[in-house]
């Protein structure tokens, strides 16, 4: 089965700063990557697909990119209710494997 | 209002049995391929199953393959997940989820919680 990883595990950064999370497949997945947003005590929410298509109602200032292995969630902005962890999750095939996740604290 | 509620959670011992259920409302749930996620305490998200709009065409993860079983009626509106030989490891909040049309999962319930313990 194709692995996902993240990095960084964990990152600080200011308000207004830009963030970048990598996300990275084992194996050649084209662009079917999505992105997750889960705040603390929360339920997942749902915020790219096809690795850079927005979700409807997902604010402007996060962005996704990439394809084949390297996937890239930017927030451009970081605003302070973007403290959150970040999933990139493939779904080329099943298994819909996700990363393990990059926590987004602010500084 | 897009709602899925699960339900059927509670506190197991190891080696016993489980069926969640999850019921959709406010969208065509007979159109819609249907997951569940699951996440451990502290842990990350994980993939579980998946199920076709007709229940024909099922996937599983490796962790769970052989002792989960994904199944679905469109006139219930509802998706279960019927988990068997239950190890603490599949301790948990099980999340239903729908599948976007553009792929992705776009809705989620708010979980439901097993515990596997002796």
């Amino acid at each position: 089965d194709i692995q996902m990883t993240q990095s960084p595990s964990s990152l600080s950064a200011s308000v207004g700063d830009r963030v970048t999370i990598t996300c990275r497949a084992s194996q050649d997945i084209s662009q079917y990557v999505a992105w997750y947003q889960q705040k603390p005590g929360k339920v997942p929410k749902f915020l790219i697909y096809r690795t850079s298509r927005l979700h409807s109602g997902v604010p402007s200032r996060f962005s996704g990119s990439g394809s084949g292995t390297h996937f890239t969630l930017t927030i451009n902005g970081l605003q302070p209710e973007d403290i959150a962890t970040y999933y990139c999750q493939k779904y080329d095939d099943s298994p819909w494997t996700f990363g393990p996740g990059t926590k987004v604290e602010v500084k | 209002e897009v709602q899925l509620v699960e339900s059927g959670g509670g506190i197991v011992q190891p080696g016993g049995s489980l069926r969640l259920s999850c019921v959709a409302s406010g969208f065509s749930f007979e159109t819609k391929w249907m997951h569940w996620v699951r996440q451990g305490p502290g842990k990350g998200l994980e993939w579980v199953s998946r199920i076709k709009t007709d229940g024909s065409i099922t996937a599983y993860a490796d962790s769970v393959k052989g002792r989960a079983t994904i199944s679905r009626d469109n006139a219930k509106k509802t998706v279960y997940l019927q988990m068997n030989s239950l190890r603490p490891e599949d301790t948990a909040v099980y999340y239903c989820t729908k599948e976007g049309d553009y792929y992705g999962l776009d809705v989620w319930g708010q979980g439901t919680t097993v515990t596997v313990s002796s």
